[in-house]
């Protein structure tokens, strides 16, 4: 079974810094996706970026940036210039091409101070 | 369309009682997700759909879950005699499968169930 694993439970920046969520997965598959989901408080999760495993080039949207290590295991999420609307929780999510359902990581709690 | 619907947003019930949640996905999505979020976890699958048909169900989904996808549209996830254990998030999500892979998923802001 896929794991995802998210060993920073929280973390705090000011604005305008960069900040750089860790994620680290299991998996003996060799084609899948992997995701980075924000949950703002009480609002719905949203997609933020998305790295298909078979693509070398690390996925980039605007401010957002992977830094994805297939043969490590690791998609880390980079934020620059970094905003208040940017606090959340942040999802780690992994889906294997011919599964359905996401597998997610434990979330990091992110906390952008003015 | 205003995207994933979930009814109610809050329920409170007492221990044993039946409670019932409702998804409306995005129209032209044919597959849907239930996942449950306990607090401070990521969500957890629960089971999908495709158009009316359950496809997969987790280990998660003891006996006393049942959902339902009538017609391919709106979905319904029952719980039966209800535990404390079942507080949690239960989100909904929807996309659609275009044969060459899948779309984008899209959440609903989810059902937050309390058991007393």
């Amino acid at each position: 079974a896929q794991t995802v694993t998210q060993s920073q439970p929280e973390m705090s920046v000011q604005e305008a810094e960069t900040v750089t969520l860790s994620c680290t997965y299991d998996t003996s598959e060799n084609n899948y996706y992997l995701f980075w989901y924000k949950q703002p408080p009480s609002r719905q999760m949203i997609l933020v970026i998305r790295q298909e495993a078979y693509k070398q080039q690390n996925a980039t949207e605007n401010r957002f940036s992977v830094n994805f290590q297939k043969a490590a295991k690791s998609f880390s999420l980079k934020i620059s210039d970094s905003q208040l609307g940017d606090t959340a929780m942040y999802f780690c999510a992994f889906m294997n091409q011919g599964a359905q359902k996401l597998v997610f990581g434990q979330g990091t709690r992110l906390t952008i101070n003015p | 369309d205003t995207g994933v619907s979930q009814d109610p947003r809050h329920k409170i019930t007492k221990r044993g009682q039946n409670v019932t949640f409702r998804c409306d996905p995005i129209s032209e999505h044919n597959r849907l997700y239930w996942y449950r979020q306990t607090l401070g976890q990521g969500p957890e699958f629960l089971t999908y759909f495709q158009n009316e048909a359950q496809l997969e169900k987790s280990r998660l989904l003891s006996d006393r879950f049942s959902a339902e996808r009538p017609k391919g549209s709106f979905s319904t996830l029952e719980i039966q005699r209800t535990e404390q254990g079942d507080s949690a998030m239960y989100l909904c999500a929807s996309n659609e499968n275009l044969g060459r892979g899948a779309t984008e998923a899209f959440f609903g802001q989810g059902t937050r169930l309390t058991v007393v």
